[in-house]
Formats: structure tokens, C-alpha cells, sequence
């Protein structure tokens, strides 16, 4: 069974770093793409990126090239996503979601909530 | 970019009703067109892939459908386990995009 298990919630303060995991299991981790989705609250879906776990290859979406880092650890079968220069539109929702055919996400991890307050 | 228009916004149907959600894309998208639903709390989680293609486990009351740049899903007879939020997602030219969502409630 495919599984894509997030690391906990976090709660930083405005101009802090933090970064999330997603540990993979069930499947060859190189072998699919890993991406990263936001989801505000109340909001829909909104993808960050992507990497490719075998070389660590990344494509961002222009808005968060300077907000999000994606990197993917082959030894521990875990992708990383670190966000930095937190602000109070960091707040929310981060999902980890393995691509499939189609270029669709056909697993997804359980979600790790990022509050950003002073 | 590509954009993705997705309504109703919000719907109310009754147990039992088929339901249809539509989503139109801003440019020729193909089939890179799929569907997910979420609960409150929860992961989406992937109904619809290639438009029409239903995934492993979603059971058979739901469907895709395509007529041009429409995209639909449909569920031929509602139960209360669809009550949810669904969002269609173009898949094909990155960076990928999601509609803005339905909620489906009940009646």
C-alpha cells in the first residue's frame, strides 16, 4: 500500500524557516515524481512544485521560487519541502502527493497545518 | 496559464439526485483533465484521471465526461458519503491548475 506520511503541525513566527517532511512507503521512490500543494484555509488547492527523487531535479511555480526549497533524501525515502521568510500568507495547509498517470496526484499525504504568528 | 473555471460554486441536492459539476478551461487541455474530493479534514483524494478514467476503489455512481472545453462530473445518484468538496485539476501544462472548488451538500 502506498503511503506518504507528513510530519506534524507547526506553529513559527513571521520571518522564521521551517521545514516539512514526507516520508514514502509502499513503492519505488524514485520512481515518481514528488509534489508539494498548498491549501489556505477555506481555500482551494495550490500547487508549490515538484521534484524528481531520483536526481532531485525541481520545477516551482514562479510564486513560490523564492518561498518554497524541495529536496529528496533516497536513503531515508523522504521528500522535504522548506519554507522561508514566513508570513501570515504561509499559513496553512501542506500536502505531499506522488504523481501518477496523467500527471495526476494518486496518493496523497495526511497534510501538515503551518500556522505563522507573532 | 492555463485557467480552470469550475461550477457551481456551491450546490444542495437531495439523496438519490444526479448531480453534475462542470469545469471549462481557458486553452485545449485534452484529457488532462481530473477530478478529486475532499472532506473536511481530510486529503483530496483522486476520483477521475484522463477525464473520463475512474480511479481504484471510487465507486461506479461516478463518472467523467467531456463535450470540447467542458469537463464534467457527474454522480448518477447521490449518497451522503459524496457530501464534499470537489476540484478538477488541468494536468496538462506545467504548472498545473485547480478549479476553485463545489461543495456538495445535502438538501
Amino acid at each position: 500500500e502506498v503511503q506518504l506520511q507528513q510530519s506534524g503541525p507547526e506553529l513559527q513566527r513571521p520571518g522564521a524557516s521551517v521545514k516539512l517532511s514526507c516520508k514514502a512507503s509502499g513503492y519505488t521512490f524514485t520512481e515518481y515524481y514528488m509534489y508539494w500543494v498548498k491549501q489556505r484555509p477555506k481555500q482551494s488547492l495550490e500547487l508549490i512544485g515538484r521534484i524528481d527523487p531520483e536526481d532531485g531535479s525541481n520545477d516551482y511555480v514562479e510564486k513560490f521560487k523564492n518561498k518554497a526549497t524541495l529536496t529528496a533524501d533516497t536513503s531515508s525515502n523522504t521528500a522535504y519541502m522548506q519554507l522561508s521568510s514566513l508570513t501570515s500568507e504561509d499559513t496553512a495547509t501542506y500536502f505531499c502527493a506522488r504523481q501518477g498517470g496523467y500527471h495526476v496526484m494518486d496518493a496523497w499525504g495526511q497534510g501538515a497545518s503551518v500556522t505563522v504568528s507573532s | 496559464d492555463i485557467q480552470m473555471t469550475q461550477s457551481p460554486s456551491s450546490m444542495s441536492a437531495s439523496l438519490g439526485d444526479r448531480v453534475t459539476i462542470t469545469c471549462r478551461a481557458s486553452q485545449d487541455i485534452g484529457n488532462y483533465l481530473s477530478w478529486f474530493q475532499q472532506k473536511p479534514g481530510k486529503s483530496p483524494r483522486r476520483m477521475i484521471y484522463g477525464a473520463t478514467n475512474l480511479a481504484a476503489g471510487v465507486p461506479s455512481r461516478f463518472s467523467g465526461s467531456r463535450s470540447g472545453s467542458d469537463y464534467f462530473l457527474t454522480i448518477s445518484s447521490l449518497e451522503s458519503e459524496d457530501m464534499a468538496i470537489y476540484y478538477c485539476l488541468q494536468s496538462i501544462q506545467y504548472t498545473y491548475t485547480f478549479g476553485a472548488g463545489t461543495k456538495l451538500e445535502l438538501k
